[in-house]
């Protein structure tokens, strides 16, 4: 089955700079990389979810790379607030469809010092 | 994407006791999937829930013990039985709706005592 790699565990930036998480995956059948933020006592949000014919998604602060020969994927954030400190999750799926589980990476603890 | 209910939101147990946890889909989803997140760790799918057939259960998770039912489109249940100290986690329930992409129930924190 499919297994999903996250890059750093943990990950401290000043206020304003930039965080870059990274992720591969081993299904070269994926085709579906979201990825979800996690707060303390919360459930997952999405934040940004990319398919296998794209590269690159942005959305404000907030980008992701896809390279499918490497098969790794790459969040980046952009002039980090306080606020964006949380827990973040790759996932890949067959499909975001609907028909198909997520896996999941291990999750990067992101702090932002103001 | 879906909104998802959940329900309990949290609960504690006594040992040997079940609990069933309740997720509720504001739209027909084909498939819905059921997690456990250990505090601090990340997402380990325990079984998809497909409406009409049985559910499917990834490697260490048993239907005895983690029986799932899928009365319908919109609707499943999780139990947790025989619950013992290690059950102790967050249960989150999962599917996607008339758009793409996947959402979460707000969870079950359990605590077995």
């Amino acid at each position: 089955g499919e297994n999903v790699e996250q890059h750093p565990s943990t990950l401290s930036v000043q206020e304003g700079d930039s965080a870059v998480i990274k992720c591969t995956y081993s299904d070269s059948a994926s085709n579906y990389f979201p990825w979800y933020k996690q707060e303390l006592g919360k459930r997952p949000q999405l934040i940004i979810d990319i398919r296998s014919n794209v590269g690159e998604k942005k959305d404000q602060r907030i980008a992701v790379t896809l390279n499918k020969t490497a098969k790794h994927f790459s969040l980046h954030i952009t002039e980090t607030q306080p606020e964006d400190s949380a827990v973040y999750f790759c996932a890949a799926s067959l499909s975001g469809a609907g028909s198909y589980q997520l896996t999941f990476g291990k999750g990067t603890k992101l702090s932002v010092i103001p | 994407s879906a909104v998802i209910s959940q329900k309990p939101s949290r609960d504690i147990c006594q040992r040997g006791t079940s609990l069933t946890i309740q997720c509720q889909v504001d739209s027909q989803v084909t498939m819905m999937f059921w997690y456990r997140q250990q505090p601090g760790q990340s997402l380990t799918l325990i079984a998809t829930a497909n409406q009409g057939s049985e559910a499917t259960y990834e490697s260490g998770f048993v239907i005895d013990k983690f029986p799932i039912s899928r009365p319908n489109l919109t609707f499943s249940t999780l139990t947790v039985s025989n619950m013992s100290p290690e059950d102790s986690s967050i249960y989150l329930c999962s599917a996607s709706g008339r758009s793409y992409g996947y959402t979460f129930g707000s969870g079950t924190r359990l605590t077995v005592v």
